[in-house]
C-alpha cells in the first residue's frame, strides 16, 4: 500500500533556532517527493521537489533531502521565523497512481518568540 | 489574481443538507483535483479530472458526492444529504498535466461545517 509518513507530529521550537522534519514513504515506483507549507486555513504551497536522481534541494532557508534507496526525506529549517509555523506536509507521486500524489499526515511546527 | 480560487471559502449548514461548492483552477490547466483535509491530517485524495473528463474517484466519495467541470474549466462539488462526518476543508488543486514533476497549485479550501 502506498503511504507516507511524517515524524514528529507536531513541533514547538524558539524563533532563530534550526529544525529539521522527516518523512519515511513506501510509494512505488517512485516519481518524485514534494514538501508543501500550509498555513492555517490555507491552501498548501509548494516548498521544494526532488525526482529520484536528486539528493538535496534548497529554497532559501529550506532545504530538502532525499535518500531513495531508504525511502526518506528531511525538510531543514534554518534560522526559523515566527512565519514559519504552520504544517508542513510530505507527499510522495508515484509512476503508475492515477492520482499521482500521496500525502502524509504533516508536521505542525510553531515557532515561538 | 491567477491562482487557484475556490468559492464559498466557508460553508455552514444543517444535517441533510446539499451543499455546491465550485473551484476555478489556473487558466490553461488541465487537471483538476478534489481532496478533503480534516483537522491535523494531510489532504485526502477525492477525484481528478483531465480537461471535463472524471478520471479517478476515491472511495472516500461515496453516492451523496459528486464532482462535475462539464467544460473542462471550473469545477463544482456537491455532497447531497450532508452528514456531521462530511465536515472538513475541501481543497482544489489544478496543474497543466505535461509533467509528473510540475508543481500542483491549491486553492484556499472550503470549509465545510455540519451542524
Amino acid at each position: 500500500k502506498n503511504q507516507v509518513e511524517q515524524s514528529p507530529q507536531s513541533l514547538i521550537i524558539l524563533e532563530g533556532k534550526n529544525c529539521t522534519l522527516q518523512c519515511n514513504y513506501t510509494v512505488s515506483p517512485f516519481s518524485n517527493l514534494r514538501w508543501y507549507k500550509q498555513d492555517t486555513g490555507r491552501g498548501p504551497v509548494s516548498l521544494t521537489i526532488m525526482t529520484f536522481s536528486e539528493n538535496t534541494k534548497s529554497n532559501g532557508r529550506y532545504t530538502a533531502t532525499l535518500d531513495a534507496d531508504t525511502k526518506q526525506s528531511s525538510l531543514h529549517i534554518t534560522a526559523s521565523q515566527l512565519s514559519d509555523s504552520a504544517s508542513y506536509i510530505c507527499v510522495v507521486s508515484a509512476l503508475d497512481y492515477g492520482q499521482n500524489f500521496v500525502f502524509g499526515p504533516g508536521t505542525r511546527l510553531s515557532v515561538l518568540p | 489574481d491567477t491562482g487557484v480560487s475556490q468559492d464559498p471559502r466557508h460553508k455552514i449548514t444543517k444535517r441533510g443538507q446539499n451543499v455546491t461548492f465550485r473551484c476555478d483552477p489556473i487558466s490553461e490547466h488541465n487537471r483538476l483535483y478534489w481532496y478533503r483535509q480534516t483537522l491535523g491530517q494531510g489532504p485526502e485524495f477525492l477525484t481528478y479530472f483531465q480537461n471535463e473528463a472524471q478520471l479517478e474517484k476515491s472511495r472516500l466519495l461515496s453516492d451523496r458526492f459528486s464532482a462535475e467541470r462539464p467544460k473542462g474549466s471550473f469545477s463544482t462539488l456537491e455532497i447531497q444529504r450532508t452528514e456531521q462526518g462530511d465536515s472538513a476543508m475541501y481543497l482544489c488543486a489544478s496543474r497543466t498535466g505535461q509533467s509528473n514533476q510540475e508543481t500542483q497549485y491549491f486553492g484556499p479550501g472550503t470549509r465545510l461545517l455540519v451542524l
